[in-house]
């Protein structure tokens, strides 16, 4: 199986920072790589596939990038409501693995 | 509205069994694969299986295979997924999905909780 690795495991930051979060795929995976955003209580959102393109909807602050082994999910201005849970997800090879989660929280 | 809703959750004995269902509307059912997506209590997502849209083709994490089934009736837009021997390990939310493109779940239902206790 795929092993997908996200870092940091959590982080804090403030309103108006850059976040970035890594993922790493334990061998290529080309670009079929996913970015989920999950708040308490409900069920994930779609934001980032095929590693960069945006899904509809999804703010303009939130970007992709990646291809192989190594990926990165960017908030290019943390805003209030962008606490929560995000989840790097392959769908290279079944079976479909997520990485652990990377919890985002505003100072 | 496009969406997918869960229902058939709940308390089951080890060894149990439980039927899920998922109701789709607001899309061509029948275009889509569709997965089960799940998540432990305070633990991060796992994939659980996938179905092709006219429903032969059928794929499994190692854990459940054997003792879950997948189906659909597009005549119905439903998706089911049949739980036989259930362990303590598969308590969880269940997560109906619908997959874009075959390669990732654009629409997610607010889930249906599966506790396996005795």
């Amino acid at each position: 199986d795929i092993q997908m690795t996200q870092s940091p495991s959590s982080l804090s930051a403030s309103v108006g920072d850059r976040v970035t979060i890594t993922c790493r795929a334990s061998q290529s995976i080309s670009s079929y790589l996913n970015w989920y955003q999950q708040k308490p209580g409900t069920a994930p959102n779609l934001l980032i596939y095929a590693a960069s393109t945006l899904q509809s909807g999804v703010p303009s602050r939130f970007s992709g990038s990646g291809s192989g082994t190594d990926f990165t999910l960017t908030i290019s201005s943390l805003q209030p409501e962008d606490s929560a849970t995000y989840y790097c997800q392959q769908s290279y090879i079944i079976p479909w693995t997520f990485g652990q989660g990377t919890k985002v929280e505003i100072k | 509205e496009v969406q997918v809703v869960e229902s058939g959750g709940g308390l089951v004995q080890p060894g149990g069994s439980l039927r899920l269902s998922c109701a789709a509307s607001g899309f061509t059912f029948s275009n889509y694969w569709m997965s089960w997506v799940r998540q432990g209590p305070g633990k991060g997502l796992e994939w659980v299986a996938n179905i092709e849209n006219g429903g032969a083709e059928k794929f499994y994490v190692d854990s459940v295979k054997g003792r879950f089934t997948i189906s659909r009736d597009n005549a119905q837009n439903s998706l089911s997924l049949q739980m036989n021997s259930l362990r303590a390990e598969d308590t969880a939310i269940y997560y109906c999905a619908r997959l874009f493109s075959r390669w990732y779940f654009d629409v997610w239902g607010r889930g249906t909780q599966v506790t396996v206790s005795s």
